[in-house]
């Protein structure tokens, strides 16, 4: 009964290092999204991904790089860690895009600080 | 996709229903009503969505007007585990990646 999976939890990075968040899902979900949240901010979605091997830009995708190599996996890549990246990554998935049913099941974040 | 207004925060006693109200005024008829809750920048959880007929499940309901213009989700009897800051959210119907989130409101129910 775990659904959404996310690690690390925290993370401090030095400006220019890299690092991947990962993500994982065991509902068996097509549907996959990272998003980003700033302090008293809403969410704002980075990149999503359909199915294995099809991934898309969301609004804020400077920055990272994403890839689904299979249904469960779903990294977030942070190649020049900057200090505006500094907020918390949550992923989600979900089991259609259809509006009707649309419900998005979130991971409980990696708080990421690059100082 | 319509935006959402919502007021930064309310108060609510423990025991007594809590009334969240959310404006939608440009919603066109075929995008849904969504609520999340987020508590204490946990990962949002999601609490309902509707059409345009009320719903009710075993967490909330919600209230949707006739010109579906503005909706209101309510906790019938909310408890100190409630505190949270839940979000309105319109999606379109279609096949749609994007949840619109916007600032949400404060929900803090007190003893």
């Amino acid at each position: 009964n775990a659904g959404v999976t996310q690690t690390p939890k925290f993370r401090i990075l030095k400006i220019g290092q890299s690092m991947t968040l990962q993500c994982a899902q065991d509902m068996n979900h097509n549907y996959m999204y990272w998003y980003r949240q700033d302090p008293g901010m809403g969410l704002k979605l980075i990149y999503y991904s359909v199915g294995a091997g099809i991934t898309d830009k969301g609004e804020v995708p400077n920055g990272y790089n994403v890839s689904r190599s299979t249904t469960e996996d779903f990294p977030l890549r942070l190649e020049l860690a900057a200090p505006s990246q500094t907020s918390v990554y949550f992923c989600a998935s979900s089991q259609t895009l259809a509006g009707a049913k649309n419900i998005q099941y979130f991971g409980a974040g990696t708080r990421l600080s690059v100082l | 996709d319509a935006k959402t207004t919502q007021p930064p925060s309310m108060d609510c006693a423990e025991g007594r229903a809590a009334n969240l109200p959310c404006n939608h005024s440009t919603i066109s008829g075929n995008e849904y009503v969504y609520w999340y809750r987020q508590i204490h920048s946990q990962g949002p959880q999601y609490i309902i969505h509707g059409l345009k007929n009320n719903e009710t499940n075993e967490m909330a309901s919600l209230i949707i007007t006739e010109d579906r213009k503005s909706s209101t989700l309510i906790l019938p009897h909310a408890t100190l585990r409630d505190t949270a800051v839940y979000y309105c959210i319109v999606t379109y119907a279609g096949n749609n990646r994007k949840l619109i989130w916007g600032l949400g409101t404060s929900l803090a129910v007190n003893p």
